[in-house]
């Protein structure tokens, strides 16, 4: 069946660097989302993959490896505005698209 | 400005009410999405529209309706129907179907007491 798997929340220290993975079992595969929420708002873009490899932008970096079914956001030089929640989407063949329940990361001072 | 604005951003109804949920963009997008969102939980699609005059049930329909009048317009209707109304609604819309970015309203947070 489809299934996304995230951890349910992580904490990192200020000016650190860490890792979220999402990994998926789907129906096909058409591209992974990541996007950032902050509490009580909306979703916001993050990035795209939807060939292997990595994505860098800026602060944030994207890794696909779909032959593993396995995707990384990766946080650089955090800062205590990225105290938000990280939800990886998957999107499947027929173009419908499965949400993971998100990680709450906790950025501490 | 362009974006999607949803209306109110808090709604408080009594149980055995329909309440009808706003939902404007002026992207000038062709599909449009109803999500609700409970702690714990990822979202969960409600319909969608991929074009204006059509829209096709998701996930959790049962209890919800939508129209597709106009191409900014996407409003939900949560019926007494819907056995647990009380969630956090977000509504989205995209260029193209899925493939795409999706770009968020702010949501509106539905309590039915």
């Amino acid at each position: 069946g489809q299934n996304i798997d995230q951890p349910t929340e992580m904490t990192a220290t200020e000016g650190a660097i860490v890792q979220i993975n999402c990994t998926y079992q789907t129906s096909g595969f058409n591209g992974l989302f990541w996007y950032q929420q902050h509490a009580g708002e909306a979703p916001t873009f993050l990035s795209y993959n939807v060939l292997d490899g990595l994505e860098e932008k800026g602060r944030f970096s994207s890794f696909l490896s779909r032959s593993k079914g396995y995707s990384y956001l990766l946080l650089k030089e955090l800062q205590m505005k990225d105290s938000a929640s990280y939800l990886c989407a998957v999107t499947e063949s027929n173009y419908q698209l499965i949400w993971g329940a998100g990680t709450k990361l906790i950025i501490k001072p | 400005d362009g974006g999607i604005t949803q209306s109110p951003k808090y709604l408080f109804r009594k149980e055995g009410q329909n309440v009808t949920l706003s939902c404007e963009q002026n992207l000038n997008h062709d599909a449009m999405y109803w999500y609700r969102q409970d702690p714990g939980q990822g979202l969960r699609l409600i319909y969608y529209s991929q074009i204006v005059n059509d829209f096709q049930k998701g996930d959790i329909a049962e209890g919800y309706s939508v129209s597709r009048e106009k191409k900014e317009s996407f409003p939900l209707t949560v019926t007494s129907a819907q056995k647990n109304p009380t969630a956090f609604y977000l509504c989205a819309s995209s260029q193209g179907f899925y493939s795409y970015e999706q770009y968020f309203g702010p949501g509106t947070r539905l309590t039915v007491t």
